[in-house]
C-alpha cells in the first residue's frame, strides 16, 4: 500500500513551543500534500512540496522531503492552541491515480 | 463561499436500509471524491470522478454507488447498509483530475453515519 504513516500518532506540547510530525510512505511519488483536521471538520489543505524539492515554508510551517529515505516532516513553530488538531500528509504513487493518506499526528497544544 | 457541503450532517441506520448522501461544490472544479474516514485508518478512497459524466472505483467501493449529477453534485448511496459501514463519509472535489498530485483536495464537513 501507498499508506503513509505519520509519526507520532499523538503529541502534546505547551503553547509556543514547536511540533515535529513525520510521514513515511513507501513508493515513489511525484508530490506530497500535508493536511490539517480540526474535531467535527473536514480536511483543510497546507501546503504541496513537489519531489524535488527538499524544503517549503508557508508562514509558520516548515516542510521537508527526502526522497531517499521516503520521508517528510512538518514543523510548526510558535505553535498556538489554534494549532490543535490532527494532521496527515498524503501521496501520490508515481503512476497511481489516488491520492493516498496516512494515519495522522493528532496534535495537542496546552495553552 | 460554501465550497464543499455535505448533507445530511450525521444520520442513523438500521442494517438492511437505504440512503443517499449528498455532496455539492460550487468552486466550479472538475473532480469529486468521496472517502471515509476509520479510526487508525485515515482516510479511504470509495469512488471519484474525474469529471462530469464519469465514475470509477476507488480503494473500497464494495457496497456503494456514486451518482454525478451535474458538475456541481456527487452523491453517495448505500443500497444496504451494513454495521461495517458505519464511518465518517468526506467528499471533496479539485479542480482537474490529471493534475491529482499537484493540486489540493477540499473537503466538505463529513456526514457522520452509525448503521445498527
Amino acid at each position: 500500500s501507498q499508506q503513509g504513516e505519520e509519526d507520532p500518532q499523538a503529541l502534546s506540547i505547551q503553547e509556543g513551543e514547536n511540533a515535529t510530525m513525520n510521514c513515511s510512505y513507501k513508493t515513489s511519488i511525484n508530490n506530497l500534500q500535508w493536511y490539517r483536521q480540526n474535531s467535527g471538520r473536514g480536511l483543510v489543505h497546507l501546503i504541496l512540496i513537489r519531489s524535488n524539492e527538499r524544503e517549503k515554508h508557508s508562514g509558520r510551517l516548515r516542510v521537508t522531503l527526502d526522497t531517499s529515505k521516503k520521508s517528510s516532516s512538518l514543523l510548526i513553530t510558535a505553535s498556538r492552541a489554534a494549532d490543535t488538531a490532527s494532521y496527515f500528509c498524503a501521496t501520490v504513487a508515481a503512476g497511481a491515480n489516488n491520492l493516498f493518506f496516512g494515519t495522522g499526528t493528532r496534535l495537542t497544544v496546552i495553552p | 463561499n460554501a465550497g464543499v457541503t455535505q448533507t445530511p450532517k450525521f444520520q442513523v441506520l438500521k442494517t438492511g436500509q437505504s440512503m443517499t448522501l449528498q455532496c455539492a461544490q460550487d468552486m466550479n472544479h472538475n473532480s469529486m471524491y468521496w472517502y471515509r474516514q476509520d479510526p487508525g485508518m485515515g482516510l479511504r478512497l470509495i469512488y471519484y470522478s474525474a469529471s462530469e459524466g464519469t465514475t470509477d472505483k476507488g480503494e473500497v467501493p464494495n457496497g456503494y454507488n456514486v451518482s454525478r449529477l451535474n458538475k456541481r453534485e456527487f452523491s453517495l448511496r448505500l443500497e444496504s447498509a451494513a454495521p461495517s459501514q458505519t464511518s465518517v463519509y468526506f467528499c471533496a472535489s479539485s479542480k482537474i483530475y490529471r493534475e491529482l498530485s499537484n493540486q489540493p483536495q477540499h473537503f466538505g464537513d463529513g456526514t457522520r453515519l452509525s448503521i445498527l
